[in-house]
């Protein structure tokens, strides 16, 4: 069985300082990690995806994540925020070891909100 | 169209009438999901389709809802004797597939159908 856990909520920062949302998983194959953005009133939007290639992936908007196997983490990250970061983070977890049942094998975090303070 | 494509996007009905929401994923999608997210949630999952049939169904809430695909392209989701609880944003997501491997994981979503259900 796979799950996904968003440690946080509701993260606050203020613009321009560095955002830091936290997201742990199980699985128990090799697993495919996502990060998905969305704005109000919006679908949600990829920001990107580790794969089983390089364990540090670079996403759009300046956001990336380190794939860390020995911590079961898949944090988000970026150096300075914009306003326009204001949204819904969702952590995603893609067992590609099975096929058919459970969405296909997709496992959806909670959700992160992630608040700008001028 | 070169993305999801989902309507209504505002739908406003009475309890008990019956509501359809329709998806049009993109061009070559083999793969088609449904997801409910309601006020301040994270994404509830309801069923996935595999062409023209759905492998997973365990999402849907209960027996009023049913959904259907045809043509391995659009997709029906119907709620039947529409409930408060209803009320929500119901998103649909697309897919590629690889054999054997299931989807790649990465989802391009639609921004949604806002059900009210009064």
């Amino acid at each position: 069985a796979q799950s996904v856990t968003q440690l946080d909520s509701h993260v606050s920062v203020s613009e321009g300082t560095p955002v830091l949302l936290r997201c742990n998983y199980s699985s128990s194959y090799s697993p495919s990690l996502f990060w998905y953005v969305q704005h109000p009133n919006k679908g949600l939007q990829l920001l990107l995806k580790y794969t089983s290639a390089a364990t540090l992936v670079k996403g759009i908007n300046g956001f990336e994540a380190e794939f860390k196997k020995s911590e079961t983490s898949f944090h988000l990250t970026k150096p300075s925020a914009h306003m326009s970061d204001a949204a819904e983070y969702f952590c995603v977890v893609s067992d590609r070891g099975r096929t058919g049942g459970g969405a296909d094998g997709l496992t959806f975090g909670k959700g992160t909100h992630l608040i700008i303070q001028p | 169209g070169a993305g999801v494509s989902q309507s209504p996007s505002n739908k406003v009905t009475e309890k008990g009438k019956d509501v359809e929401l329709r998806c049009d994923p993109i061009s070559g999608h083999t793969a088609l999901y449904w997801y409910r997210q309601s006020l301040g949630q994270g994404l509830e999952f309801l069923i996935y389709f595999q062409g023209n049939s759905a492998p997973d169904k365990s999402g849907l809430p209960s027996d009023r809802f049913s959904a259907e695909r045809t043509g391995g392209s659009v997709s029906t989701l119907t709620i039947q004797r529409t409930q408060q609880e209803d009320s929500a944003v119901y998103l649909c997501a697309s897919s590629l597939t690889r054999p054997g491997q299931g989807t790649t994981g990465e989802l391009f979503f639609g921004e949604g159908s806002r059900l009210t259900v009064l």
